[in-house]
């Protein structure tokens, strides 16, 4: 059974930093391309990252460019999301996901809400 | 474009259809076969029902069903049951190399 785990939300002041992580089991994790996906609340879905199998290929939302680090350690089956200069509209829930082709998803994690307020 | 087109709400009675549609341009949805549907019970995790426009996983059942035509693609839930009630959000991959959600639809079953 697939499973990912996340794990890291908090509550974060403005301008302060977090970092993410996702556990995954049940698949061979190193040959799967993973995203980063957050709903903000009472919003809709929304694309923040991805990145290749091998962690050599990274794409990101423009929103979160320059500001989070997606990354990956194949040898523990762990996707990281660092998060600097977090502002109050990044507050959401963050999934991490399986991509099944093209970039989109498939087995989604339960979500970690990460909370940016003063 | 930041977001596809998706109708807030839909809704209809046990036993019928109903359809969302999901409007992008040709640099998404009109541009590839890759378009995926999501149900979304909040509070848990979002299960993918349809991908590559009209594919269902395994497990999804048959009364679920997508299409596309043109720069639009369309969900169609048919016999409604009670447990359909959900979000359902589009994502399309992008000429651009990223993914675009739609901004959801609330499906209530009467």
């Amino acid at each position: 059974e697939v499973q990912l785990v996340e794990s890291g939300g908090g509550l974060v002041k403005p301008g302060g930093s977090l970092r993410l992580s996702c556990v995954a089991s049940g698949f061979t994790f190193s040959s799967y391309t993973m995203n980063w996906v957050r709903q903000a609340p009472g919003k809709g879905l929304e694309w923040v990252s991805s990145i290749s199998s091998t962690g050599t290929t990274v794409y990101s939302a423009d929103s979160v460019k320059g500001r989070f680090t997606v990354s990956r350690d194949n040898s523990k089956n762990s996707l990281f999301l660092q998060m600097s200069s977090l502002r109050p509209e990044d507050t959401a829930v963050y999934y991490c996901v399986r991509v099944l082709g093209a970039l989109l998803g498939d087995y989604w994690g339960q979500g970690t809400l990460v909370t940016v307020s003063s | 474009q930041s977001v596809l087109t998706q109708p807030a709400s839909v809704s209809g009675s046990p036993g019928q259809s109903v359809t969302i549609s999901c409007t992008g341009t040709s640099s998404d949805v009109g541009g590839f076969n890759y378009v995926s549907w999501y149900q979304h019970h909040p509070g848990k995790a979002p299960k993918l029902m349809i991908y590559d426009v009209s594919n269902r996983p395994s497990g999804v059942s048959h009364r679920f069903s997508g299409s596309k035509s043109g720069s639009t693609a369309s969900l169609t839930i048919s016999g409604l049951q009670a447990e359909d009630e959900a979000d359902y959000y589009c994502s399309s991959y992008t000429s651009s190399i990223t993914v675009l959600f739609g901004g959801g639809t609330k499906l209530t079953v009467l």
